[in-house]
């Protein structure tokens, strides 16, 4: 079945430390793909896109992600994280279906950062 | 600039009651989504409307469910028979053609007794 992957549902860090967040889909042909962020209490904010071109992408707040099509994978890093970076996030995937788009989403990973 | 809005903010009903939801798009947004997220899951995708046509449903949505975008603006999405398993957040989001990036709104709590 088609879906996306985020590897860790809980992941636990403390101020300053480094993040990754994986993410896999399962999905051939072309895509765009997207990290989404949901603070506390706070509805879904885009974080970053990639739709083309350089595969290493920059977003807000110091995030950014590296698309590898070979792995099927689009992980999202920073490399120094902050109590204020505790969070749902969401990665998603956009198809191409019949002229039209639809996000699907990963299960998200749930991020505490502690001082 | 007014992002996504949704009406109301939490809804809490009765098995067997029906309800409605609204989603205004930002302005000049041409395409809108509706999702539905439970605990512990990302968003899944209802349905899609390109200015007043609906182009897709999903699977996900049973004949219970109706959603319309009248004059491709504002849309609704009714609940008919409420059941309990129809409890979640549901998500509206809305897009242009141009950028294709879905900007989503705060979502409308269900909860159905």
């Amino acid at each position: 079945a088609q879906s996306v992957s985020q590897h860790n549902h809980h992941v636990i860090l403390s101020e300053a430390a480094s993040l990754e967040l994986g993410c896999n889909y399962s999905y051939g042909g072309t895509v765009n793909l997207f990290w989404y962020v949901q603070y506390p209490g706070q509805h879904l904010q885009l974080l970053l896109k990639y739709f083309s071109g350089d595969p290493l992408v920059k977003g807000i707040k110091g995030f950014e992600a590296e698309f590898i099509k070979s792995k099927f994978s689009f992980n999202l890093r920073k490399p120094s994280v902050q109590w204020s970076d505790t969070a749902e996030y969401f990665c998603a995937v956009m198809r191409f279906s019949g002229g039209y788009n639809k996000l699907i989403f990963g299960a998200g990973t749930r991020l505490a950062v502690h001082p | 600039d007014t992002g996504v809005s949704q009406d109301p903010r939490h809804k809490i009903t009765k098995r067997g009651q029906n309800v409605t939801f609204r989603c205004d798009p930002i302005s000049e947004h041409n395409r809108l989504y509706w999702y539905r997220q439970t605990l512990g899951q990302g968003p899944e995708f209802l349905t899609y409307f390109q200015n007043e046509a609906q182009l897709e449903k999903s699977r996900l949505l049973s004949d219970r469910f109706s959603a319309e975008r009248p004059k491709g603006s504002f849309s609704t999405l009714e609940i008919q028979r409420t059941e309990q398993g129809d409890s979640a957040m549901y998500l509206c989001a809305s897009s242009s053609s141009v950028t294709d990036t879905q900007y989503f709104g705060p979502g409308t709590r269900l909860t159905v007794l």
